[in-house]
C-alpha cells in the first residue's frame, strides 16, 4: 500500500552541528507534507510544512526541502540543540483530512 | 482550553474491558482526528471527524473500535472487549479549517495498555 518511509531510522549529531532527517513518500497524489517532532511522552509538534507547488520553504533554524521527481522530503536544521533531541515524523496528506506518518528518527545531540 | 487535552492520561484494563478516551480539542477548531501510535512507530489513522459529522473511519482496525462526538466539540473513542493488540498511545488532534492542508494540533495522548 502507499506509505511514508524514512531512510534514518536513528541520527546522532554534535551540538552545534546541522542536521538533516530524510524521508520518502510513495504517494504521487499528496500535495501537503508536515515535519513534526515528538518528545518522550507527549504528543506530535508541527514543526514545518510545506505544499507541493513549493520545493523549499524556511522557518526558524529549519528548512524542509520536497523533490517531486523522486518524492523525497528532508528536514534540516541548524546549529542543532540538545533541546532538538526527539522523534521526528514526515507525514503526507494524500487525500481526505487524514495523515500519513512515517516510521520516524531519532535525533540525538551530543553537547 | 489553551491546546488539545486528553483524559486519561494512562489507562490500564484488563483483556476484555471496556474503555472510553476522551479528547477535549481546541474551541472552535472544526476537524478532529483520532491516531493510533503503537511503539517505536509513526502514528496510524483511526477516524476523522468534520464537527459532529464522521466523514472517514477507514483506520478502525475493528467494529470493537467506535468514535463519536456528538455536540461538535469533544470526542470520545470507546474499545470494546479490548485484547491486548490494542495497547498503544491513543492521540487526538484538531485543527481550525475543515479545508484540507491545514495545521492539526495534538494533545499528548492517551497510553492504553491492556493486561
Amino acid at each position: 500500500g502507499e506509505s511514508v518511509g524514512l531512510h534514518l531510522p536513528t541520527l546522532s549529531v554534535q551540538e552545534g552541528d546541522n542536521s538533516i532527517i530524510n524521508c520518502a513518500y510513495s504517494n504521487s497524489a499528496s500535495d501537503y507534507f508536515i515535519w513534526y517532532k515528538q518528545e518522550s511522552g507527549k504528543g506530535p509538534q508541527f514543526i514545518i510544512d510545506i505544499r507541493s507547488n513549493m520545493d523549499k520553504r524556511q522557518g526558524q533554524r529549519v528548512t524542509v526541502l520536497l523533490n517531486k521527481t523522486v518524492k523525497h522530503l528532508s528536514l534540516q536544521i541548524a546549529a542543532t540543540q540538545p533541546g532538538d533531541s526527539a522523534v521526528y515524523f514526515c507525514a503526507e496528506n494524500p487525500q481526505g483530512g487524514k495523515l500519513i506518518f512515517g516510521q520516524g528518527t531519532e535525533l540525538s545531540v551530543k553537547p | 482550553g489553551a491546546g488539545v487535552s486528553q483524559s486519561p492520561r494512562y489507562k490500564v484494563a484488563k483483556r476484555g474491558q471496556d474503555v472510553a478516551l476522551r479528547c477535549d480539542p481546541i474551541s472552535g477548531h472544526v476537524s478532529l482526528f483520532w491516531y493510533q501510535q503503537a511503539l517505536g512507530q509513526g502514528p496510524e489513522f483511526l477516524t476523522y471527524f468534520q464537527n459532529e459529522a464522521q466523514l472517514d473511519k477507514s483506520g478502525l482496525p475493528s467494529d470493537r473500535f467506535f468514535a463519536e462526538r456528538p455536540e461538535g466539540s469533544v470526542s470520545t473513542l470507546k474499545i470494546q472487549r479490548t485484547q491486548q493488540e490494542d495497547s498503544a498511545v491513543y492521540l487526538c488532534a484538531s485543527s481550525l479549517s475543515s479545508q484540507m492542508n491545514t495545521e492539526a494540533f495534538f494533545g499528548q495522548g492517551t497510553r492504553l495498555t491492556v493486561v
